[in-house]
């Protein structure tokens, strides 16, 4: 059973509002990501972080920021949301071993934009 | 940078087999995976297999690599509506990051 939480579950807010989503894990996993989910069901990595004060862009660009700060936590931040930002957002993390690619998701944020 | 490529729908009866496939372009992964998505949730990885094997079983699920095509395949046997889900395989880059396909949605009509 995978303990990466995401919160909220479900979002739906008004262009131009400043929304954070919330990730966190209690696994000890030094990574961790944020991906994007479009209706076509197709994911794309937008950040990820390989430890505290590590942020790197994923292969999508995205208006979103995030910030590792604790090891635990991975915050995605939008200023100023768009409709265009409407998606599902979806948290992963993933540790040591030997299957330290392996992924584990939280539930994921279904983001709507009015 | 690494290309993942499935087909995108499939139906099939309760009870019947299922087999869904996907190509992939990076050779170096060390494992390749199935990841199962159901209604309103993440990703929950199903099964994966090392790339130096050709075949992986695993209950009801087998795992078919072929390396020469690049070709991956999940089989699942006595398919179940538990089963309807959306189904990706992954690849990765090398660099603890993976690369998804576009994903597959299995359908199981009772």
């Amino acid at each position: 059973e995978a303990d990466i939480y995401q919160t909220p579950r479900y979002l739906v807010i008004g262009t131009g509002k400043k929304i954070t989503l919330e990730c966190s894990q209690t696994m000890g996993h030094d990574k961790m990501y944020w991906y994007q989910q479009d209706p076509g069901m197709e994911l794309h990595l937008i950040h990820y972080s390989y430890g505290v004060n590590s942020t790197e862009k994923g292969d999508l660009s995205s208006e979103s920021t995030v910030s590792r700060i604790r090891t635990e936590h991975f915050p995605l931040t939008l200023e100023s949301a768009r409709p265009s930002h409407t998606s599902q957002y979806l948290c992963a993390s993933s540790g040591h071993g030997q299957l330290n690619e392996k992924l584990f998701f939280g539930s994921g944020t279904q983001l709507s934009v009015l | 940078g690494e290309d993942v490529e499935q087909s995108l729908f499939l139906s099939v009866r309760e009870g019947d087999s299922s087999v869904i496939n996907c190509t992939y372009t990076d050779s170096s992964s060390t494992y390749l995976y199935w990841y199962k998505q159901e209604p309103g949730a993440g990703l929950q990885l199903l099964t994966y297999i090392f790339s130096n094997m050709d075949m992986k079983q695993d209950q009801r699920l087998t795992v078919l690599l072929n390396k020469k095509d690049k070709h991956l395949s999940l089989r699942i046997a006595d398919t179940q509506t538990g089963d309807s889900a959306i189904y990706f395989c992954a690849e990765s880059d090398g660099n603890n990051r993976l690369a998804f396909g576009k994903g597959n949605q299995v359908v199981v009509i009772p």
